[in-house]
């Protein structure tokens, strides 16, 4: 079975400072797709980032960007010039690409932003 | 485009109960979606999944007969809880897996608590 992993519960940046979140995921398909997911106060899923397993390029998305490393099998997120709306809950998730599969979410790592 | 219309947004109700959750995309058809329940500061739990026209695919501990998943129509899908308890009060949350696309939509999730 997929499973992903956040290992920071927590994390605090200041405003303007860039903040790494770490993922991790174990699977034994070779074609898939990784997520994060950013989860304000609203309880309203936004999708920030997404990166398919076949592209070797780092999917960039203004001040988001992901460090994808498949071998490793590491997916960590950069936020950079954090501002006080990044403060939210972000979960990174996983989906292989075989039918109507559903996400695996990791546990989330809660980002507070300090003014 | 690609909304995913969650009702309601909150509702209060007596321990014994039903309650009935709606799943509407608006703009598109979602032949598969993905019901999730979340606790206070914990990630989403997928409960079941919903295929149109057909049983939906519980997990693994979830019961069947107290939360009724209906999928009727490409556009429609209602999670029932039934004969309610207080330890049933969580945030629930639908996604529609949109055809052609690999990415999941979001509803805006719904805040049961019973009484």
């Amino acid at each position: 079975a997929q499973t992903v992993t956040q290992s920071q519960p927590e994390m605090s940046v200041q405003e303007a400072e860039t903040v790494t979140l770490s993922c991790t995921y174990d699977t034994s398909e070779s074609d898939y797709y990784l997520f994060w997911y950013k989860q304000p106060p609203s309880r309203q899923m936004i999708l920030v980032i997404r990166q398919e397993a076949y592209k070797q390029q780092n999917a960039t998305e203004n001040r988001f960007s992901v460090n994808f490393q498949k071998a490793a099998k590491s997916f960590s997120l950069k936020i950079s010039d954090s501002q006080l709306g990044d403060a939210a809950m972000y979960f990174c998730a996983y989906r292989a690409n075989s039918g109507n599969t559903p996400l695996v979410f990791g546990k989330g790592t809660r980002l507070s932003v300090i003014a | 485009g690609a909304v995913v219309s969650q009702h309601p947004s909150w509702v209060i109700c007596k321990s014994g109960t039903s309650v009935k959750i709606e799943c509407r995309s608006l703009d598109f058809q979602a032949t598969t979606m993905f019901w999730y329940r979340q606790f206070p500061k914990q990630s989403l739990m997928l409960m079941a999944t919903s295929n149109e026209g057909s049983k939906a695919t519980y997990e693994q501990g979830v019961e069947k007969d107290k939360f009724l998943i209906n999928h009727a129509s490409l556009t429609l899908s209602t999670l029932t809880v039934t004969s309610a308890h207080p330890e049933d009060s969580s945030f629930y949350i639908c996604s529609a897996l949109r055809v052609g696309y690999y990415g999941y939509t979001f509803g805006s999730g719904t805040r049961l608590t019973v009484v």
